[in-house]
């Protein structure tokens, strides 16, 4: 069965500083990778995501994640966090089916908060 | 584009009411997903349809939840009788065909009493 694991509950960056927030999963293939992004009292936005190529991926808001298959690991970085990037990530990993819908497993989620 | 529509976006109602939840996906998607989302057990996909079909409702947790897509473009929840426990935040997502990245609505937010 797939997992996702976010080890970081809640993370406090100070604004301007760099971030990454770590994603562990377990799968028995390729997975697809998912980050999205929950601002309080909003739904799921997504970041960015990683089907197959380049292990780095860029996403909105200035987000980049690297695919360590050796790690089983997909983290997401920031190299300047802005105070609105203050809210809660979720990383989700789903498998590749052509044609089938992918059930999508979400990690617990990180809780960022940002200092000014 | 108007993205995932869900009405309503807050609901509060007492134990043993019946709640419906509803959801309008992005137009063209032919795959439509209903989660819940609590502190204690993070996001839980329920159920989900393929072409107003269900495909897999083994998330979904009690009898007391179902449930129905009468047309491409709109899908309910519902809950009935309603608990405290069933306290969360409902999203419905939807996503095209051969593609893999869901979308989410705003979620509706229900506390029954």
């Amino acid at each position: 069965a797939q997992s996702v694991t976010q080890p970081d509950i809640h993370i406090t960056v100070s604004e301007g500083a760099s971030l990454e927030l770590r994603c562990n999963y377990s799968y028995g293939a390729t997975p697809y990778l998912f980050w999205y992004v929950q601002s309080p009292g909003q739904g799921l936005q997504l970041l960015l995501k990683y089907f197959s190529g380049d292990t780095l991926v860029q996403g909105i808001k200035g987000f980049e994640a690297e695919f360590k298959r050796s790690q089983s690991s997909f983290n997401l970085r920031k190299p300047s966090v802005h105070w609105s990037d203050a809210a809660e990530y979720f990383c989700a990993v789903g498998p590749i089916n052509t044609g089938t819908a992918s059930k999508l497993t979400f990690g617990t989620g990180t809780r960022l908060q940002v200092t000014l | 584009d108007a993205g995932v529509i869900q009405s309503p976006r807050h609901e509060v109602t007492e134990m043993g009411q019946e709640v419906t939840l509803r959801c309008k996906p992005i137009s063209g998607h032919d795959y439509l997903f209903w989660y819940r989302q609590t502190m204690m057990r993070g996001l839980e996909l329920l159920i989900y349809f393929n072409n107003n079909v269900p495909i897999d409702d083994s998330g979904m947790p009690e009898d007391r939840f179902s449930a129905k897509m009468p047309n491409a473009s709109f899908s309910t929840l519902k809950i009935q009788p309603s608990e405290p426990r069933d306290s969360a935040v409902y999203f419905c997502a939807s996503r095209g065909d051969n593609q893999e990245t869901q979308y989410f609505g705003p979620g509706t937010r229900l506390l029954v009493l």
